[in-house]
């Protein structure tokens, strides 16, 4: 079964380093989201993505923050000087956008680590 | 705006109890979306429902089962005959018309004690 896949699992980074975390959604989907989660609280929405273009992006969206989609198949989050505060986990997620289905498909996350 | 309350932050069952998560949403929209995602000890969210707000059927799958009405907004999820793979962050999730975005739920971390 077509499933995301993101990378790395597990990024340890120094405050004010860039990181980029990588996603690669299922391939027929049209939608792409980046979702944070901190340790032990809810998961928060960031950004969506459609049709190479940001189509929504909430208040923790700032300008530190940039998506991309490189290639036909790479989605990607780059936190251009990373803060304390942005250690969490960051789910990738897609959606297939015809018909019906809202689902949107979530990756297994990729836990950041900010010293 | 949009708003999902799960007032259960944690709760503990014994083995084979059953047990029901409570799921309160806000929203203007007419058409949207409730969905329930699980989140074992192992982080990742694992999909295990979507409701439209048009189709107010309850469904059981297997052991769980949803029921939402809309006259509480409330999408409640009951599993029966708990289990210790039950173990697990519940979260319950709002999605407005056009699907671009989901509003959590702050979850509820259920427990099954053998």
């Amino acid at each position: 079964e077509p499933e995301v896949t993101q990378t790395p699992s597990h990024q340890v980074t120094q405050m004010g380093q860039e990181v980029i975390l990588r996603c690669v959604p299922i391939s027929n989907h049209l939608y792409f989201y980046w979702y944070r989660q901190i340790l032990g609280q809810k998961v928060e929405f960031l950004v969506s993505f459609y049709n190479n273009e940001i189509s929504e992006k909430s208040e923790i969206f700032d300008d530190q923050f940039s998506v991309e989609r490189p290639d036909g198949s790479n989605f990607t989050l780059k936190i251009r000087s990373t803060k304390l505060e942005d250690s969490a986990m960051y789910f990738c997620a897609s959606r297939l956008g015809f018909g019906s289905s809202y689902e949107q498909y979530f990756g297994p996350g990729t836990r950041l680590t900010v010293t | 705006a949009q708003k999902v309350t799960q007032a259960q932050t944690e709760i503990s069952v014994v083995e084979k109890e059953d047990v029901t998560l409570d799921c309160v949403y806000e929203t203007r929209d007419t058409t949207y979306y409730l969905f329930w995602y699980k989140q074992p000890p192992s982080g990742e969210l694992v999909f295990l429902i979507r409701r439209n707000s048009f189709d107010e059927q309850n469904e059981i799958s297997g052991r769980y089962s949803w029921n939402f009405q809309k006259s509480t907004s409330s999408f409640n999820f009951t599993i029966t005959a708990s289990q210790v793979v039950d173990s697990a962050v519940y979260f319950c999730a709002l999605s407005e018309a056009s699907g671009n975005q989901f509003y959590f739920g702050t979850g509820t971390s259920l427990t099954v004690i053998p």
